[in-house]
């Protein structure tokens, strides 16, 4: 699975649009971006994925550059239990040899301030 | 729909201790796998498995063995607990797309 870049931290004011950039230039053509977060202590919970198209979903959309080499996550109002960090992960789906496996790095830490 | 469970919450163990971490999912999913978080780092993998009976190590494995022998259970054993396996430990299963974590069990070796 190709490696990943992310800002440590970054902090957003309530209620504005949160970007949250990732690095991924040794990204395969085959491989997906997927996003995770992790509130406080609890397990990580999936916030989207794509693979060169942009995505958007209830949660977030996910912007994709058109080399596939850096994306963007973005979640269009952000409020306090959005603090977390953020997991920017790429892999390839099920049905290859990677089933089943996610690569963490460190991730972005997002403090949403009132 | 329970999602994915685990037990306990919480564990202290003595040096060279055994133990078993229970995971259960309703979800019928083949992918199942578990992390360990230790404090300020991301998730690393133990154990994976495919579907029942295949298992397969992570990036960590070692200290920890795993079985898979049916869909529902894949339980994670200490067999001789060390204080460097003192973590949160989180079991995850999947499907195609979207892996589903389990609350944590937040294991401390004395």
């Amino acid at each position: 699975d190709a490696k990943t870049t992310q800002p440590p931290s970054m902090d957003c004011a309530e209620g504005r649009a949160a970007n949250l950039p990732c690095n991924h230039s040794t990204i395969s053509g085959n491989e997906y971006v997927y996003w995770y977060r992790q509130i406080h202590s609890q397990g990580p919970q999936y916030i989207i994925h794509g693979l060169k198209n942009n995505e958007t979903n209830e949660m977030a959309s996910l912007i994709i550059t058109e080399d596939r080499k850096s994306s963007t996550l973005i979640l269009p109002h952000a409020t306090l239990r959005d603090t977390a960090v953020y997991y920017c992960i790429v892999r390839v789906p099920h049905g290859s040899s990677n089933t089943g496996k996610l690569i963490f790095g460190q991730g972005t830490t997002l403090q949403v301030k009132p | 729909n329970a999602g994915v469970t685990q037990t306990p919450k919480f564990q202290v163990l003595k040096t060279g201790q055994s133990m078993t971490l229970q995971c259960a999912q309703d979800m019928n999913h083949e992918y199942m796998s578990w992390y360990r978080q230790d404090p300020g780092m991301g998730l690393r993998l133990i154990h994976y498995s495919v579907g029942a009976g295949i298992t397969d190590q992570g990036e960590v494995p070692n200290g920890y063995n795993v079985s898979r022998s049916t869909t529902e259970d894949f339980p994670l054993r200490l067999l001789s607990a060390a204080p460097s396996q003192t973590s949160v430990y989180f079991c995850a299963s999947s499907d195609y797309n979207e892996q589903f974590f389990g609350p944590g069990t937040r294991l401390t070796v004395l």
